[in-house]
């Protein structure tokens, strides 16, 4: 049983351009999460959905993130415009509705030169 | 605004020794997780604590939870040096109603040396 996937594991961006990252939860769950993690820093939720629905974006910036989980496909977090400020590991959780436990993918690390 | 704190953030210790780490939190919940993540890797579920009072226990490490107190920890019995990781708390805390949102500490670097 495959766990979370994320891809790419690694992603290089130039400020200004787009970046975006994928994340296919464990077979079974409906539920995705995105947080983000700064070096030396615990993580910052930013997302919840369930397919086709945003359950929870309170931890989202207002402008230039976005995030969609589709019918058919993946999850996406999209970051437009990208800043060096966006430098981060953004990992992407999964779980079933009627589990208590977040499983964690690998992480995408964001460099942004 | 919820706040998880963790204590202590840096954390290095001889193989052998036990010790205790904290993690305090600031408003309502009965959910609380613990998550391990070695360098460069992703967070690895220990422990899900789901009502006052739950004890759990896998290996050298034990978690507990006091809901009144709005305080977990985490017990390491005579270390090793595999358990040298970050270890994380987080507790669950829905915004407007919804679960999902994980709330997480600033991590314990655990370092333990021979």
């Amino acid at each position: 049983n495959a766990g979370v996937m994320q891809n790419p594991r690694h992603l290089v961006r130039r400020r200004g351009q787009e970046a975006r990252l994928r994340c296919s939860p464990m077979k079974g769950h409906s539920h995705v999460y995105w947080y983000r993690q700064l070096p030396e820093e615990g993580l910052k939720f930013m997302v919840y959905l369930q397919k086709e629905n945003i359950i929870d974006e309170s931890g989202m910036p207002k402008e230039r993130f976005s995030a969609e989980f589709p019918k058919e496909g993946p999850s996406i977090l999209r970051i437009q415009q990208v800043v060096r400020g966006d430098s981060a590991a953004y990992f992407c959780a999964s779980s079933s509705a009627t589990t208590d436990t977040q499983y964690f993918g690998p992480g995408t690390r964001l460099t942004v030169l | 605004e919820l706040k998880v704190e963790q204590n202590p953030l840096f954390l290095s210790m001889q193989e052998g020794k036990n010790y205790t780490i904290y993690c305090n939190y600031s408003t309502t919940s009965d959910r609380l997780y613990w998550y391990r993540q070695d360098p460069g890797k992703s967070l690895e579920s220990l422990f899900v604590l789901l009502s006052n009072g739950a004890v759990k226990q896998e290996g050298r490490l034990m978690a507990s939870l006091d809901t009144k107190a709005r305080l977990s920890t985490l017990h390491i019995t005579a270390a090793v040096h595999d358990l040298s990781a970050t270890y994380f708390c987080a507790v669950d805390w829905g915004n407007g109603g919804s679960q999902g949102n994980l709330i997480f500490g600033k991590g314990t670097k655990l370092s333990v040396k021979p």
